[in-house]
């Protein structure tokens, strides 16, 4: 079984400051790990992923996120917030035992608020 | 964007009605998912499908069925509405990676907002 934590339901801070929302998983097996962004009234739209190859991925729109094992974290960072990134934020977990066609576990998800 | 639609887009409907819910999608993914999106539990799996007509139970089956008779379609049914099932639905897809397994990047559709008074 996995599950995903999300740290904070609602992040708010300044525009141009740093963005970090945090996620912890739990998985028995090395797991794929997703951020998904979703703006009002639209379905979710990856950000990036980690499949195993570098543990420091980047994805779209500047935002990257690191894997740490030994902390069971994937937290998704951005040096700048612009207003643009006022989204809902989901991270997301999928185990590989069994192919993962089983589908992914998300977090609770993050509201991320941008202070003009 | 991946090609993903869902029809309808916004339902109302009143409890103890059946209901039905579709994805259509234009990739040819062998994988389907649905999805269900409620505040404060991010979205949960209610069935997913690995290829035409084979489907299996997510975390959050219970009142729904589903059905895939073609790769590109994946219908999800209420057989009885009930208010607790007053949520937004995310039909999405994903195909095989390389190595034959899934590729577990997932796309999904716009969402179907459905009220059940």
């Amino acid at each position: 079984a996995q599950s995903v934590t999300q740290l904070g339901s609602h992040v708010s801070v300044s525009e141009g400051a740093l963005v970090l929302l945090r996620c912890n998983y739990s998985s028995s097996v090395p797991p794929y790990l997703f951020w998904y962004v979703q703006y009002p009234n639209q379905g979710l739209q990856l950000l990036l992923k980690y499949t195993s190859a570098a543990t420091l991925v980047k994805g779209i729109n500047g935002f990257e996120a690191e894997f740490k094992k030994s902390e069971t974290s994937f937290h998704l960072t951005k040096p700048s917030a612009h207003m643009s990134d006022a989204a809902e934020y989901f991270c997301a977990v999928s185990d590989r035992s069994g192919g993962g066609a089983d589908g992914l576990t998300f977090g609770k998800g993050t509201h991320l608020i941008i202070q003009p | 964007d991946a090609g993903i639609t869902q029809s309808p887009r916004h339902k109302v409907t009143e409890t103890g009605t059946p209901v039905t819910l579709r994805c259509h999608q234009t990739e040819n993914h062998r994988y389907m998912y649905w999805y269900r999106q409620d505040p404060g539990h991010g979205l949960r799996l209610i069935h997913y499908s690995y290829g035409v007509k084979d489907t299996d139970k997510g975390e959050v089956s219970d009142g729904y069925s589903v059905s895939r008779s073609k790769t590109e379609d994946f219908l999800l049914t209420l057989e009885s509405a009930t208010s607790s099932q007053t949520s937004v639905y995310f039909c999405a897809i994903s195909d095989s990676d390389r190595q034959g397994g899934v590729d577990n990047e997932q796309f999904f559709g716009p969402g179907t907002r459905l009220t059940v008074l």
